[in-house]
């Protein structure tokens, strides 16, 4: 039960800015966009999330449509070791007594060109 | 570095074996989640710990168990091992319940398990 789209892969050419997009049209009010990585058989790391504005910081940029339905993911100076899997995942912000884990699809394999 | 520590690295044993592995979390993080990574499985969530009790339950099998101890470490355990349990374990911890203020879990560098 899918809850995000996104490509199964993308190239990108190494200094370029590269732009990873999710499908969530089916999000909930409540629930927030995160965004993390996985390089080759390493843990994820996280990168980034949120609600409804556009979100930055050092690693990259977050931007949702107005209508919630799709973000992207924006790396302003790819790398080459920016090389990874990038998972789009969508989850409710849980205070108090919440608990959950994340729900990883299959996320994008996106390959820096040099 | 996560700070989140996981051993052994590497685990090759027997079908039919039992194996533990340990994550340490980061300091002061009271949330413990398991995943599981196969090549045709994606990433899974197995279960979540916080401060000592289970707090969710995702795609884990009867034959594994985990448990968090009061210095806040925690041990997966696989018994009964089948060659399709042959994957990568990560670890992650978080702040809180649901990962503090950014909702962020950091993971280890993940245990790698060969049933043979």
């Amino acid at each position: 039960d899918a809850k995000t789209t996104q490509p199964p892969s993308m190239d990108c050419a190494e200094g370029r800015a590269a732009n990873l997009p999710c499908n969530h049209s089916t999000i909930s009010g409540n629930e927030y966009v995160y965004w993390y990585r996985q390089i080759h058989s390493q843990g994820p790391q996280y990168i980034i999330h949120g609600l409804k504005n556009n979100e930055t910081n050092e690693m990259a940029s977050l931007i949702i449509t107005e209508d919630r339905k799709s973000s992207t993911l924006i790396l302003p100076h790819a790398t080459l070791r920016d090389t990874a899997v990038y998972y789009c995942i969508v989850r409710p912000r849980i205070s108090g007594g919440g608990a959950d884990g994340l729900t990883f699809g299959k996320g994008t394999h996106l390959i820096i060109q040099p | 570095d996560s700070g989140v520590t996981q051993t052994p690295k590497h685990l090759i044993t027997a079908t039919g074996q039992r194996v533990t592995l340990r994550c340490s979390p980061r300091s002061g993080d009271l949330s413990v989640y398991w995943y599981q990574q196969s090549l045709d499985q994606g990433l899974q969530f197995l279960i979540q710990y916080y401060n000592g009790e289970e707090r969710a339950k995702g795609n884990i099998l009867e034959r594994f168990s985990a448990q968090q101890f009061p210095d806040l470490h925690s041990e997966l355990n696989l018994s009964s091992l089948e060659l399709g349990d042959s994957a990568l374990y990560f670890c992650a911890s978080s702040e809180g319940l649901a990962g503090g203020d950014t909702g962020e879990l950091f993971f280890g560098e993940g245990s790698r398990l060969t049933v043979l």
